[in-house]
């Protein structure tokens, strides 16, 4: 079984420009979590969606946002880039099913710098 | 406030050793995880515990819902041990992760 794909796996912005990332889940899981890795602030929840709904939310501005499809690939999309949005962006795909978090499966993230 | 502590922050060890990373959180839990991250930044979940112990390996995790705190285990450890180690929890009611700042273990042959 194929694991979770995101693309592009690097990207390199400026600021004010907006960006658009994807990711791909396993056959067969519904919810597509993404998150956001700095040096400084860890690892961070950025939201969550299951059956093409936003089912959770983190703590970012409302340029960060994102969408389900039907298949269950998912985007998030970042507007009006700051230099401080360069991270690492993972996205982890599950079940979904239970009504606490599953076991999350991983994609390798995309690394996106903003000039 | 919801917070995950991790300690300690960096660990060297020599081949073989017995390996403790330790993890506490603020209130009550749902879940929580452990988390490998290699270089280059793919992660692997190890663990997901709401009580008790679980073993996978080399590799056990404890967790005390009472004390509010977790530890993971590596016996023997390895070289390819080498990563950074994540706990993340799902704090009651919340249904999200929030993640420890980390514990990169350097295990030298």
């Amino acid at each position: 079984k194929a694991g979770v794909t995101q693309t592009p796996r690097y990207l390199i912005k400026t600021r004010g420009q907006q960006v658009t990332l994807s990711c791909s889940p396993i056959s067969g899981h519904r919810s597509v979590s993404w998150y956001q890795q700095t040096p400084g602030q860890g690892l961070q929840f950025l939201f969550e969606y299951f059956s093409e709904t936003q089912r959770n939310k983190g703590n970012f501005p409302g340029r960060f946002s994102g969408r389900q499809f039907s298949n269950s690939r998912s985007e998030m999309n970042v507007s009006t880039l700051e230099l401080g949005d360069s991270a690492l962006y993972l996205c982890a795909s599950s079940l979904g099913v239970s009504g606490s978090t599953d076991t999350q499966y991983f994609g390798p993230g995309t690394r996106l710098t903003v000039l | 406030k919801n917070e995950v502590e991790q300690s300690p922050q960096n660990l060297t060890a020599q081949e073989g050793e017995f390996i403790t990373i330790n993890c506490s959180y603020s209130v009550g839990i749902s879940a929580l995880h452990w988390l490998q991250q290699h270089p280059g930044g793919g992660i692997v979940s190890l663990f997901m515990l709401s009580s008790g112990k679980k073993k996978h390996g080399r590799l056990i995790a404890t967790i005390n819902i009472q004390e509010k705190h977790s530890s993971l285990h590596i016996t023997a450890s390895h070289p390819r041990d080498s990563a950074v180690y994540i706990c993340a929890v799902e704090f009651q009611g919340a249904q999200k992760l929030v993640f420890g700042q980390g514990t990169r273990l350097t295990i030298n042959p």
